[in-house]
Parts: C-alpha cells; structure tokens; sequence
C-alpha cells in the first residue's frame, strides 16, 4: 500500500529565507508525485508534477527514489506563500491520495 | 468558466436529515472524484468515477452514495447526517490517468448541528 509522510504540520520561515517542505513516500512501483497548495479559503491547485520538471511560482521538487523523498523547495520564500501544502501521490485506481499537508507560513 | 463548481458553497442542516451536494465539470474529463477535508485540514478520498465504473473508500460510510447522472456530474448524497459528517467536501476532476492533475472545485462546507 502507498502510504505519504509530511512530518511537519506546521511550518515557518522569514520572508526571503529558504523554504523546504518535506514528503516522503513508500510506494511499490513507480509512483506519480503531485504537490498541491491551498491559499486561505480557495480550492486546492496542482503546483507541480515531478513528471514535469518545471518549477512553479519558484517551486522545485525533485523526486528522489534512494531516499523515497519529493520535497518542496524554494530559495526565496514570499508572504503570498503562505497556504497548506499537500503531497500526493497517485495510488491504485489512479486516486490520488493526499499527505496531511504542511502549513506554510511566510514571516514578514 | 468555472471549471469544477460544486453547489452549495455553504450548508448547515440538522442531524439526520438528508442532503445532497451537486458537482459538475465543463473540461470534458472522464474521472470524477469526491473528497472530504476534515477540521485538521486532513484529505481523504471517497469516492472515484469513472465510465460508470465506482471505486469506493471502503472506509466511507454507506451512508454516502455518489450519482453520476453523466460524464459531466458526480453528486454526493447523504442519508441520516450525523454530527460527525461536518467537514468541506471538495470534487474534483481528471482526464484518463491523472497525469496532468486534478482539477478541484472550491468546495462544500457543511455543518451539522
């Protein structure tokens, strides 16, 4: 069975400084990572796909199979950052199921 | 346009009634899924549809049960609502695998009380 670790609830940075947010995942073949963020009282987004590669409002997230980890990271964090995080890996059935997020929040 | 747009944003009803939340998607996708958020902001899925094909959380009570008139919509009733059924429901959509993603709407707050 998969199974997604985000082990910090909460998390806080200064604006500017770096920001890395954890996932880690046990899955048996190969898993499809997705990161998904919800600002303050909006729907969930897709923020990025480790397929993909790309980098998302200065998001990266490398998918790291050694160490079973796709962790959420920006150099530059900014005040509009602030949201839940959710790594979600696509299980069975093709569901996503999702981490129990992580909450950003950007210092001033 | 709207993409995923549940309806009501908003519903407060006493236990044991019955309620239903509706949900539609313009995008053309052939998945739709529903999702509970609890008070702890935790996610789960619930229920996935997919060409008539179910696949239900064997956790959800039975007392949910999805209706998928067509592609377009997969809405979510609840029978004898219980005090604990209070959380935002989100649906969401994907095309095929879900490889390019869900698409979510924006939610259904419901409160029991």
């Amino acid at each position: 069975a998969q199974r997604v670790t985000q082990p910090e609830k909460l998390l806080s940075v200064f604006k500017g400084a770096p920001v890395e947010l954890k996932c880690n995942y046990s899955y048996s073949g190969s898993p499809e990572l997705f990161w998904y963020v919800q600002y303050s009282r909006q729907r969930l987004q897709l923020l990025l796909r480790h397929i993909s590669r790309e980098s998302i409002k200065g998001f990266t997230a490398d998918l790291n199979k050694g160490e079973t980890s796709f962790h959420l990271k920006k150099p530059f964090a900014q005040e509009e950052d602030s949201a839940m995080y959710y790594c979600a890996p696509k299980g069975g059935a093709n569901n996503l199921f999702f981490g129990t997020g992580t909450r950003l929040t950007v210092i001033p | 346009d709207t993409a995923v747009s549940q309806t009501p944003k908003y519903l407060v009803t006493q236990m044991g009634n019955d309620k239903s939340i509706k949900c539609e998607q313009n995008l053309g996708h052939d998945t739709m899924y529903w999702y509970k958020q609890d008070s702890k902001k935790f996610l789960k899925i619930m229920f996935s549809y997919n060409n008539k094909e179910l696949i239900i959380n064997e956790t959800v009570p039975n007392r949910f049960s999805p209706k998928s008139p067509d592609k377009a919509h997969l809405n979510l009733h609840i029978n004898s609502l219980e005090l604990g059924d209070s959380a935002v429901y989100f649906c969401a959509s994907s095309q095929d695998s879900g490889a390019g993603g869900y698409t979510f709407g924006s939610g259904t707050r419901l409160t029991v009380v």
